[in-house]
C-alpha cells in the first residue's frame, strides 16, 4: 500500500532534549516536506526536499533540522526543543514537487514539549 | 510572499444545509488544490483546479476556480455528518514553483 509513515504518533519530551521524528515513503517520490499545524494557523511548511541531499527552508524553519540521505526517508530533527514547538507535525511527499502534483500526508506526530 | 486566505474559519451547519468555504490569494495562482482533514486525521487530497473559471463536481461537492485565478470556493450541498472536518485550499504561485501555500482552513461541524 502506498503510504507515508511517520513515527512516533505521539511524543512528550522536555525542553532541550534532542529528538527525531522519522518519515518514510514507499512511493519513490522525489519531493518530501514537513509541516506543522497549529490551531488558527493552518499548515505551515518547515523544510522541504526536492531530492536526495537537496533540502531548503520553508516558512518556519527556525529550531528545526532535516536531512535527506536516502530517497525514502526525511527525518525531522529538533536539537533543543522548546515549548513553542509543541504542535502537530505532518510529513508529506509528492512525485517531484512541481505544481500540479498532489501531496500525500503521513498520519501526523503530536509533539508536546514541557 | 504569497498569502492564501480562507474564510470562514469555522462553520456550524444543521445536517442537510449547504456549506461554502472561500479561498483568496494575494497573487495569481497556477493551480489550486483542496484537501480534507477529518478530526484526528491527516489532510487528504480532494481535487485540483487548473483552468480559469473551472468548475468541478464530486457528488455533493462543487469546486470553482475564479476567472482571475486568484480565488476559489468549495460548496457542499445538503451536508451530512460524514462531511465533518477541516477543508484546506492550497495553491502554487507559478509553474515550477515548489512552494504550495495552504490557507488556514475552514472547520466544518455538522449538527445531526
Amino acid at each position: 500500500e502506498a503510504q507515508v509513515t511517520q513515527n512516533p504518533r505521539y511524543l512528550i519530551t522536555v525542553t532541550g532534549k534532542k529528538l527525531t521524528v522519522t518519515c518514510s515513503q514507499n512511493m519513490n517520490h522525489e519531493y518530501m516536506s514537513w509541516y506543522r499545524q497549529d490551531p488558527g494557523l493552518g499548515l505551515r511548511q518547515i523544510y522541504y526536499s526536492m531530492n536526495v541531499e537537496v533540502t531548503d527552508k520553508g516558512d518556519v524553519p527556525e529550531g528545526y533540522k532535516v536531512s535527506r540521505k536516502e530517497k525514502r526517508n526525511f527525518p525531522l530533527i529538533l536539537e533543543s526543543p522548546s515549548p513553542n514547538q509543541t504542535s502537530l507535525y505532518f510529513c508529506a511527499s509528492s512525485l517531484s514537487g512541481t505544481w500540479g502534483e498532489k501531496l500525500f500526508f503521513g498520519s501526523g506526530t503530536q509533539l508536546s514539549v514541557l | 510572499g504569497q498569502q492564501v486566505m480562507q474564510i470562514p474559519q469555522y462553520q456550524h451547519v444543521q445536517e442537510g444545509e449547504d456549506f461554502t468555504t472561500y479561498c483568496n490569494s494575494s497573487t495569481t495562482l497556477s493551480n489550486i488544490q483542496w484537501y480534507k482533514q477529518r478530526p484526528g486525521g491527516h489532510p487528504v487530497f480532494l481535487i485540483q483546479l487548473v483552468k480559469s473559471g473551472e468548475v468541478k463536481k464530486q457528488k455533493r461537492l462543487t469546486f470553482q476556480f475564479g476567472e482571475a485565478k486568484k480565488n476559489s470556493s468549495l460548496h457542499i450541498t445538503a451536508t451530512q455528518t460524514t462531511d465533518v472536518g477541516t477543508y484546506f485550499c492550497a495553491g502554487y504561485s507559478g509553474a515550477g514553483s515548489y512552494q504550495l501555500t495552504f490557507g488556514k482552513g475552514t472547520k466544518l461541524s455538522v449538527i445531526p
